[in-house]
This record gives C-alpha cells, sequence and structure tokens, in this order.
C-alpha cells in the first residue's frame, strides 16, 4: 500500500544547480499533480498531467518543468534552482473527473536553495 | 485572485468543546469541496468531502456544512481531541478535477 511515493525526502542546492524531484503511484491514477508548500501560503499548484501523455501549468509554473514518464510516474525538474525555491514539494495524484476526485498526497520533498 | 479562502489562520479550543474551521471561495464553476489534514513533516491526508448538490455530510467526529447561496463551508469537529491537532486545508473542486486549495489553518486542541 505505497500510495505516492516521493523521493528524495530532503534535498539542498546551491542557487543555479538542477535536479529532478520524482513521483510514482502505485493507485492507476489518471491525474497527477505537483504542488509546493510555503508558509502563509497554502498549497499551490506547480504543475498537472490530467492523463499519460499531457502536462498543463499551474498556478506557479516559472522555473519548473515536467514530464509526465508513464502512467505511474510524473517528475518535477529544477533547471537552475533560485533561493525562491526553496520550499516543501508534494505530489498528488486522483482519478478520473465526474465524481468527488480526492487526491492522494506523498510525503514530500524539502528542498532548501541556498 | 484567491479562489479559496480559509480567513483563520490559526484556531484554538479546549479538548472536548467544537472545533469550527471556515472556508470561503468565489469560484461558482466549483462542485465539490473537501477538507484535508495535515501533520508537520508529513503529506495532507483527506478527511472529508462534500458535494455541491448537498448540504451536509458527517463522518464520525467530523460534519462538513456547505451553504452554496454564502459560497461557504464549514468544517466541524466534535468533540476535539488533542491529536486533531494540525492544519487544515479546504480544498474545491470541479469538471476539471484540479483541486485548488486555502492557505489552511492551524487547528490547536488543547488538553
Amino acid at each position: 500500500n505505497a500510495g505516492v511515493t516521493q523521493t528524495p525526502k530532503f534535498q539542498v542546492l546551491k542557487t543555479g544547480q538542477s535536479m529532478t524531484l520524482q513521483c510514482a503511484q502505485d493507485m492507476n491514477h489518471n491525474s497527477m499533480y505537483w504542488y509546493r508548500q510555503d508558509p502563509g501560503m497554502g498549497l499551490r499548484l506547480i504543475y498537472y498531467s490530467a492523463s499519460e501523455g499531457t502536462t498543463d501549468k499551474g498556478e506557479v509554473p516559472n522555473g519548473y518543468n515536467v514530464s509526465r514518464l508513464n502512467k505511474r510516474e510524473f517528475s518535477l525538474r529544477l533547471e537552475s534552482a533560485a533561493p525562491s525555491q526553496t520550499s516543501v514539494y508534494f505530489c498528488a495524484s486522483n482519478s478520473l473527473p465526474g465524481r468527488i476526485a480526492e487526491a492522494f498526497f506523498g510525503q514530500g520533498t524539502r528542498l532548501t536553495v541556498v | 485572485d484567491q479562489q479559496v479562502k480559509q480567513n483563520s489562520p490559526s484556531l484554538s479550543v479546549q479538548e472536548g468543546r467544537i472545533s469550527i474551521l471556515n472556508c470561503d471561495y468565489t469560484n461558482s464553476m466549483f462542485d465539490y469541496f473537501l477538507w484535508y489534514k495535515k501533520y508537520p513533516a508529513e503529506g495532507p491526508t483527506f478527511l472529508i468531502s462534500i458535494s455541491s448538490i448537498k448540504d451536509k455530510n458527517e463522518d464520525g467526529r467530523f460534519t462538513v456544512f456547505l451553504n452554496k447561496s454564502a459560497k461557504h463551508l464549514s468544517l466541524h469537529i466534535v468533540p476535539s481531541q488533542p491529536g486533531d491537532s494540525a492544519v487544515y486545508f479546504c480544498a474545491a473542486g470541479g469538471s476539471n478535477y484540479k483541486l485548488t486549495f486555502g492557505k489552511g489553518t492551524l487547528l490547536t486542541v488543547n488538553p
């Protein structure tokens, strides 16, 4: 019963470095999401993938890219990290529309950019 | 433009009493609403939901009320327990299945 698995759990980057956050779900969900959580800002959507092969920008996409590798995996890439990207990142997934589509979240990746 | 608003950053209640967390939304296209609970260093976990065709949904100690005309929903926890201390997020979704979250309310239940 893994649900949504994110790696790594913690990461420290220097400004300008790149990295990829990995996410995988084993619930056969079609839709996957990347959120960031900052103090006082709640959960803000970065990118989402409605289904395999599609991706769309969310509320705060600048500085990020995503890849929906297959139905299970959705990665988030920071090409040139900036201190403003210091945050906790959550991956989530949910099922088809047409009913209440509760999202299941991973444990989060705490990223610090120095 | 914040479509889902939780205007109270924090709430403190005594154990055994009722906790009421509030949420307002602006987008009439939302047709279902959810509450998530989040402990430190963990991901949010789903708590309870309500469809826009209902005005109340109950699950044990947790009840969500929806007032569509006021674009307002609330989460009632009765009785509150110290283990309920967490950040609670209100979220809303529509036909595009994407969830929009509020900023969260930190609930502290004092023994």
